[in-house]
């Protein structure tokens, strides 16, 4: 079945630092899309990118998909302690239903 | 109400007691999703409704676990004979799948702790 994944599982970053998340799928996507889960909190849908090679901008949050369709990374330009939290991709299966499947998630840490 | 609704927002329970997690998608999504999420992991695919299709059920852990949806709206997931590796946050999703939107819409999720 399609797998996401996702790394670095992990990332601590100095307040002000650039911090990026990559997500490689097994199998062309038909669209990716990337959620926010702050600590407490559940995963919130940030953006839905759908064509090859797309470029989606929020404020500094920079959202790419692969040529291929089969990755995807999501970049933060000057990290804030508000970015703090896990970062996950998704995309839809292959099955009529169109499931979608979570990567593991990169968890990002901003010291101040 | 506006946004995927679970009950309750925590439970206790003793270790071999059954419980019953529930909850309430938007109105209108043919897309239900339950995931377990253990503290500071990732999210663990448990169960997957679409419309009048028979259910995704390749993420249980164990036949403790099952999961309904009634009427295409509201799912209820029950564990039995619950264990302490069975304390999580629970979390159930819902998405429109119209229109090539698939985007998935989270519940605040049950936390579940069993002693």
């Amino acid at each position: 079945g399609q797998q996401v994944m996702q790394i670095p599982q992990y990332q601590h970053v100095q307040e002000g630092e650039d911090f990026t998340t990559y997500c490689n799928s097994s199998t062309t996507l038909s669209n990716i899309q990337w959620y926010k889960q702050r600590p407490g909190g559940h995963p919130v849908f940030l953006i839905q990118l759908v064509k090859s090679g797309e470029v989606k901008k929020q404020k500094r949050l920079t959202f790419q998909f692969g040529e291929a369709k089969k990755n995807s990374s999501l970049h933060i330009t000057a990290t804030q302690t508000t970015d703090v939290g896990t970062y996950f991709c998704a995309g839809p299966g292959n099955n009529a239903g169109n499931m979608l499947t979570f990567g593991g998630g990169t968890r990002l840490m901003v010291k101040p | 109400g506006a946004g995927v609704s679970q009950s309750p927002s925590n439970k206790v329970t003793e270790k071999g007691k059954d419980v019953e997690l529930r909850c309430d998608p938007i109105s209108g999504h043919t897309a239900l999703y339950w995931y377990r999420q253990s503290l500071g992991q990732g999210l663990e695919f448990l169960i997957y409704f679409q419309g009048n299709s028979a259910p995704d059920k390749s993420g249980l852990p164990s036949d403790r676990f099952s999961a309904e949806r009634t009427g295409g709206s509201v799912s209820t997931l029950t564990i039995q004979r619950t264990q302490q590796e069975d304390s999580a946050v629970y979390l159930c999703a819902s998405s429109p799948l119209l229109g090539g939107r698939t985007e998935a819409f989270f519940g605040q999720g049950t936390r579940l702790t069993v002693v």
